[in-house]
């Protein structure tokens, strides 16, 4: 089955400065790859997504780009702000007929700490 | 609008016991999925279902079960509890299945 490693584990930034997390997939098939950021206490908020037939997405300050060669894929916080701070997720699914259509597969994790 | 909706917040049982937890999806989603997070771990996927059919399993024991009603609200259902069923169920829906996935806030449960 679909195997995601995301790395760093933890990731300490100051206020203004960049972060970047990384993940890696294993199932060639994989095509959808959504980014959560989960906040204390809840549930993990869709913050961006992107699909295998683009290799870059942006939305304001947030931006994933995507490698299908390498199978990897990133997401790119700029200008960060102490309400980043959070655990974020990379995830990956198959996006076809099938039973493994909603099934989403997740990285473990990085705790994303902004200091004002 | 609101949110997906997990009932209840919190629940404390103990082991052999049996658990049924609730969701209610965003108005207008079809699909429901169940996922368990274990502390300090991304989610794991349990099931899916759409359209009141199940269409995804993953790799959980029998004791896990579920459910999709007319209204497309979900039950989860585990039996014989054990102390490392104890972890965050989420719920996610969408409009379809191949749709992205909004979440819960989740029920906590703790097994003694």
């Amino acid at each position: 089955g679909e195997n995601v490693e995301q790395h760093p584990s933890t990731l300490s930034v100051q206020e203004g400065d960049s972060a970047v997390i990384k993940c890696t997939y294993s199932d060639s098939a994989s095509n959808y790859f959504p980014w959560y950021k989960q906040e204390l206490g809840k549930g993990p908020q869709l913050i961006i997504d992107i699909r295998s037939n683009v290799g870059e997405k942006k939305d304001q300050r947030i931006a994933v780009t995507l490698n299908k060669t390498a199978k990897h894929f990133s997401l790119h916080i700029t200008e960060t702000q102490p309400e980043d701070s959070a655990v974020y997720f990379c995830a990956a699914s198959i996006k076809a007929g099938g039973t493994s259509y909603g099934k989403l597969t997740f990285g473990q994790g990085t705790i994303l700490t902004v200091h004002p | 609008d609101a949110g997906v909706t997990q009932s209840p917040t919190h629940l404390i049982k103990t082991r052999g016991q049996h658990v049924t937890l609730r969701c209610s999806p965003i108005s207008g989603h079809k699909s429901v999925s169940w996922y368990q997070q274990v502390l300090g771990q991304g989610p794991q996927f349990i099931f899916q279902y759409y359209e009141k059919e199940e269409r995804g399993r993953g790799n959980f024991p029998d004791r896990f079960s579920a459910r999709q009603f007319p209204n497309y609200s979900s039950e989860l259902n585990v039996n014989a509890l054990l102390l490392g069923d104890s972890a965050l169920y989420l719920c996610a829906s969408s409009p379809r299945e191949d749709q992205p996935q909004h979440f819960g806030d989740g029920t906590r449960l703790s097994i003694l």
